[in-house]
């Protein structure tokens, strides 16, 4: 079974630039996450899809994040304009329910370094 | 509000000896427990779940954790280390019931054998 697929991989931009990172959940999983992770701390959530409709986003920072999760399948997490401190790993994951106990599968991540 | 400590940055073992990373939470209620490997430059592997039932529970690659309820801890423990057991590991907390609920995670612990 393919898992969660990131892309890109790595990618270094100015600050005030824009950068993309697109994301396909594993097969039949209707939920579908975008985490941040800073180097040293956990992962924390920046947005969660149930299918098209977004669930919580409360953490996410709506005046230079953005995502969309179209036909609720792929995902795209935009950052315009970027800052110094959105250095970190972005981390797409996704589970097949919403469901408490259900396991959520992270892909390998996007790695962001803004200079 | 729920929360994980993982009350240690890093945990050193000699290969073949037993390991142990320490994780408590707060919840209110049972919680759902969540373990979580990353080698460097990956993602995060899940390891193992504790939903319901039996306190011990197994996961992949040999580990397994043992979840307390009176000292609210979901230790992670493998019997043998291995040196390519060396990696970040996270704990997570999820609060039980229905409807939405945010997966919450530790800070990390990263595990050396040598």
């Amino acid at each position: 079974e393919a898992g969660v697929a990131q892309s890109p991989r790595y990618k270094i931009i100015e600050k005030r630039q824009s950068v993309a990172f697109w994301c396909n959940p594993i097969s039949g999983h209707a939920t579908l996450y975008w985490y941040q992770q800073i180097l040293g701390q956990g992962p924390k959530l920046l947005i969660q899809f149930q299918n098209n409709g977004v669930v919580d986003d409360s953490q996410l920072p709506k005046d230079r994040f953005s995502a969309e999760r179209l036909k609720g399948v792929d995902s795209t997490l935009k950052i315009q304009p970027a800052k110094l401190e959105d250095s970190a790993v972005y981390l797409c994951a996704s589970s097949f329910r919403q469901d408490r106990s259900d396991t959520i599968y992270f892909g390998e991540g996007s790695w962001l370094t803004v200079v | 509000a729920q929360s994980v400590a993982q009350p240690e940055d890093q945990v050193n073992v000699a290969e073949g000896n037993p390991l142990t990373v320490k994780c408590t939470y707060s919840v209110s209620g049972n919680p759902y427990l969540f373990w979580y490997v990353q080698y460097p430059n990956r993602g995060l592997q899940f390891l193992l779940k504790y939903i319901t039932g039996d306190n011990l529970v197994k996961g992949s690659y040999g580990f397994e954790a043992e979840f307390n309820k009176s000292q609210t801890s979901f230790h992670l423990k493998k019997p043998s280390a291995l040196v390519s057991d060396s990696a970040l590991y996270f704990c997570a907390v999820r609060a039980p019931g229905s409807g939405y609920s945010t997966l919450t995670f530790g800070k990390g612990t990263m595990l050396l054998v040598s």
